[in-house]
């Protein structure tokens, strides 16, 4: 069974831009969450999706969105990026079993640069 | 303010020695995950607990929800248990997620 994946694996935008991260959960997972992990820091949570509805997001500004496809796929948007949102983007994916059991499976992330 | 906290930060071991990493958490939680990230980044869910204590291979993860701490010991060390062990909880509304900064773990042989 194929695990989590992401891409590109690495993306180097300069500053101002926009990138767009892709995540294709594991098959029949409906959840998808969106982390950050800067240099030097611990891993941030960004956004959870579930059944195509965007379920939480963490502590990031507005200008880091993104959607869920019915085929539970997910985008991460990053718009004009600054230097700052230079980090590992990893995402996970999770049957979602109501509220408590949920063991996540991650991606091998996509590494941002910012230049 | 850091709703999870991990001790040590840094650990180095012999191979074969017995090892305990240390997670306490502020906030009220449904679930506790230990994830373990190698070089390059890749992750690895351990263990997911919500109470007690589960067993894979050489590694045990305990949880007290009453003092809000979590252990993960490894047994019998290896150099390929070499990694950053994190411990994250999910808040207990379901929605949000909090790390702690990892454990760096380095097993000599």
């Amino acid at each position: 069974e194929a695990g989590v994946t992401q891409s590109p694996t690495h993306l180097i935008k300069t500053r101002g831009q926009q990138a767009t991260l892709r995540c294709s959960p594991i098959s029949g997972h409906t959840s998808v969450y969106w982390y950050q992990q800067a240099l030097g820091l611990g891993l941030q949570f960004l956004l959870w999706y579930d059944e195509g509805e965007e379920r939480n997001r963490g502590n990031f500004p507005p200008r880091f969105s993104g959607r869920q496809f019915p085929n539970y796929s997910s985008e991460l948007n990053v718009n004009a990026l600054e230097l700052e949102d230079s980090a590992l983007y990893l995402c996970a994916s999770s049957l979602y079993t109501g509220f408590y059991t949920d063991t996540q499976y991650f991606g091998p992330g996509t590494r941002l640069t910012v230049l | 303010k850091n709703e999870v906290e991990q001790s040590p930060q840094n650990l180095t071991a012999q191979e074969g020695e017995f090892i305990t990493i240390n997670c306490s958490y502020s906030v009220g939680i449904s679930a506790l995950h230990w994830l373990q990230q190698h070089p390059g980044g890749g992750i690895v869910s351990l263990f997911m607990l919500s109470s007690g204590k589960k067993k894979h291979g050489r590694l045990i993860a305990t949880i007290n929800i009453q003092e809000k701490h979590s252990s993960l010991h490894i047994t019998a060390s290896h150099p390929r248990d070499s990694a950053v062990y994190i411990c994250a909880v999910r808040e207990v509304t379901g929605n949000q997620f909090y790390f702690g900064t990892g454990t760096s773990l380095t097993v000599i042989p």
